[in-house]
């Protein structure tokens, strides 16, 4: 079965530096999302990518973040200068198209020390 | 601003009961809800989802009910297993037929099935 992959599992890294975390979507979906879970808290929505833009933000993505696709098949997150407050679990997902559900990776956790 | 609400931190049941899960909304134009099943260190897996024209949407031992009027859905699991044991995320996005819509999550409900 298809799945969406995120590469690395596990990122530490010191505050202030950049992170770029990596997501493979499903191949033939065409929106790509990122989320994140702050432990104990709720999964929160980042940002939606569709046609080579961004097509929704929230709040929580401002100028620190970026998203690319670089290519045929991958989708990153960049954190410009990482804070203490950037440390959760971040996931990335896919869909087929508008009203159709988004498949989730199981997340990259980003620990910022 | 709680947009989605799961009121329900926990719920324990029997194995072979039925499980019901609850999920309020706020956000009136939110018109596509969907149900998301977490374990520890893995990411939501999608359960089942019901658009804002229906009321009921039925999947194997899933079943979603959708009251717009109270803003309520609720997802019930018959028989419930052990296996369904997991944090249980209630979403809803507004925009259906839109491209790329956001998915507001409820803080999720932990389900623990007793064998």
């Amino acid at each position: 079965e298809p799945e969406v992959t995120q590469t690395p599992s596990h990122q530490v890294t010191q505050m202030g530096q950049e992170v770029i975390l990596r997501c493979v979507p499903i191949s033939n979906h065409l929106y790509f999302y990122w989320y994140r879970q702050i432990l104990g808290q709720k999964v929160e929505f980042l940002v939606s990518f569709y046609n080579n833009e961004i097509s929704e933000k929230s709040e929580i993505f401002d100028d620190q973040f970026s998203v690319e696709r670089p290519d045929g098949s991958n989708f990153t997150l960049k954190i410009r200068s990482t804070k203490l407050e950037d440390s959760a679990m971040y996931f990335c997902a896919s869909s087929e198209g508008p009203g159709t559900e988004a498949f989730f990776g199981q997340g990259t956790r980003l620990t910022v020390v | 601003d709680q947009q989605v609400k799961q009121n329900s931190p926990s719920l324990s049941v029997q194995e072979g009961r039925i499980s019901i899960l609850n999920c309020d909304y706020t956000n009136s134009m939110f018109d596509y809800f969907l149900w998301y099943k977490k374990y520890p260190a893995e990411g939501p897996t999608f359960l089942i989802s019901i658009s804002s024209i229906k009321d009921k949407n039925e999947d194997g031992r899933f079943t979603v009910f959708l009251n717009k009027s109270a803003k309520h859905l609720s997802l019930h699991i018959v028989p419930s297993q052990p296996g369904d044991s997991a944090v249980y995320f209630c979403a809803a996005s507004h925009g259906f037929n839109n491209a790329g819509k956001m998915l507001t999550f409820g803080v999720g409900t932990r389900l623990l099935v007793k064998p």
